[in-house]
């Protein structure tokens, strides 16, 4: 099955402690991408990788890190959390297409933060 | 970036067609038009996707105006499963990556009553 997973899905934590949350999707896409998620504000994006070794700020990226060191994982971390950095965050995963092409995107079922 | 307005809400009865609207008077020829929806305490979803022609897939239908200046999505029977907010977004594919970007809006939210 066709699918983004993300882990852990919901997460407490303190101030300062520094954590990761993964992000694997099993369908060799080129493109992903986190989200955060706030009421009153939609969908904001934070990184974003284009393939391997290549990624890229979204509109919010401050105080978050990403890697791509696998097509499969995009991990988002987060060095020293903060209680603004409270939200539910979404990966999602696309296939690059040419010029004048879209395709889906898939997002996973999201984790949700809370930094004390 | 080209916005859309949508109602904030919507009703509907189980079995009944729904339609919902989306405004975007200020598309660019190159703008694609995508639906996404997001049920209760899920990642969102994609629905569909158009630039110029009527669209049907296995979940919705999309009706695109002459001057592509508003666009509806059509569920031809609500179901209690589709109640969810629907986002109406425009994307630009000749823009590079920063253009893979969804841009939400606060959607519409559909109510689906039995």
């Amino acid at each position: 099955e066709a699918q983004v997973t993300q882990n852990p899905r919901y997460l407490i934590t303190v101030t300062g402690k520094k954590l990761t949350v993964t992000c694997s999707q099993n369908m060799n896409h080129e493109y992903m991408s986190w989200y955060r998620q706030d009421p009153g504000l939609g969908l904001r994006q934070i990184y974003y990788s284009m393939n391997v070794e290549v990624t890229d700020k979204g509109d919010v990226p401050e105080g978050y890190k990403v890697s791509r060191k696998e097509k499969r994982n995009f991990p988002l971390i987060l060095e020293s959390p903060s209680p603004n950095q409270t939200s539910l965050y979404f990966c999602a995963s696309s296939e690059v297409a040419g010029q004048g092409v879209t395709y889906e995107q898939y997002f996973g079922p999201g984790t949700r933060l809370t930094v004390t | 970036d080209a916005k859309t307005t949508q109602p904030n809400s919507m009703e509907s009865n189980e079995e009944e067609p729904v339609h919902l609207p989306c405004n975007h008077s200020t598309i660019s020829g190159t703008d694609y038009i995508h639906w996404y929806r997001q049920l209760p305490s899920q990642g969102p979803e994609y629905v569909i996707h158009g630039l110029t022609s009527n669209v049907n897939n296995r979940m919705a239908s999309l009706a695109i105006a002459e001057d592509r200046k508003s666009s509806t999505l059509i569920l031809h029977r609500a179901t209690l499963r589709d109640a969810a907010v629907y986002y109406c977004i425009l994307r630009d594919l000749n823009s590079g990556g920063s253009n893979y970007k969804l841009t939400f809006g606060k959607g519409t939210l559909l109510t689906v009553n039995p």
